[in-house]
């Protein structure tokens, strides 16, 4: 019953590094989502994937991009991170309209 | 473009009260979710609201979905210090960016003894 595990957990970064942030569903959905958490802006949509082989831009794309290796993973790299990218970052999965299943969340912060 | 809208933000309560959260939303959607995010914690699907006029309850919180007016409600009867968390509804975006949600911003309810 893991649901979507999310990798790592806590991440510091210096300003200009780069990172991938892990993400796998056991659920077979066929859709997945990454977003971002920022006080007092609820979660707002980096990118998504429909399907296996498809990904899509979503509210607030720049500086990220994605790969969705296969069915169950998904992953989100910050080629240069900069210290606007320290959020909390959330994956999610979703079969139909029947709502998300999120993973635990990612506390990354950019110094 | 989908918004949705929450209110209040915060909420501080008494235990034992009964409070009401809205949410409200400016497109056609026919589908409303409701999510609890403990401090520091993921987001907890709690109501999946599917129709104009569904309502579901569990325990001390019931939403409800009014399509034609756009707005949902989180009902809380008799809270508990439990139930203190942030409530989120979502509204189900499909016009933007394919299939995803748009978030409201959250209500933080703290139940106070």
């Amino acid at each position: 019953n893991a649901g979507v595990t999310q990798t790592p957990k806590f991440q510091v970064l210096k300003t200009g590094q780069s990172m991938t942030l892990q993400c796998a569903q056991d659920m077979n959905h066929n859709s997945m989502y990454w977003y971002r958490q920022d006080p007092g802006m609820g979660l707002r949509l980096i990118y998504y994937s429909a399907s296996e082989g498809t990904t899509d831009k979503g509210e607030v794309p720049n500086g990220y991009n994605v790969s969705r290796l296969n069915k169950r993973e998904f992953s989100l790299r910050l080629e240069s991170a900069a210290p606007s990218q320290t959020s909390v970052y959330f994956c999610a999965s979703s079969v139909g309209r029947w709502g998300y299943t999120f993973g635990s969340g990612t506390r990354l912060t950019v110094v | 473009e989908l918004k949705v809208e929450q209110n209040p933000l915060f909420l501080s309560m008494q235990e034992g009260k009964n409070y009401t959260i809205y949410c409200n939303y400016s497109t056609t959607s026919d589908r409303l979710y409701w999510y609890r995010q403990d401090p520091g914690k993921s987001l907890e699907s709690l109501f999946v609201l599917l129709s104009n006029g569904a309502v579901k309850q569990e325990g001390r919180l019931m939403a409800s979905l009014d399509t034609k007016a756009r707005l949902s409600t989180l009902h809380i009867t008799a809270a508990v210090h439990d139930l203190s968390a942030t409530y989120f509804c979502a509204v189900d975006g499909r016009d933007n960016y394919g299939q995803n949600f748009v978030f409201g911003p959250g209500t933080r309810l703290s139940v106070l003894p």
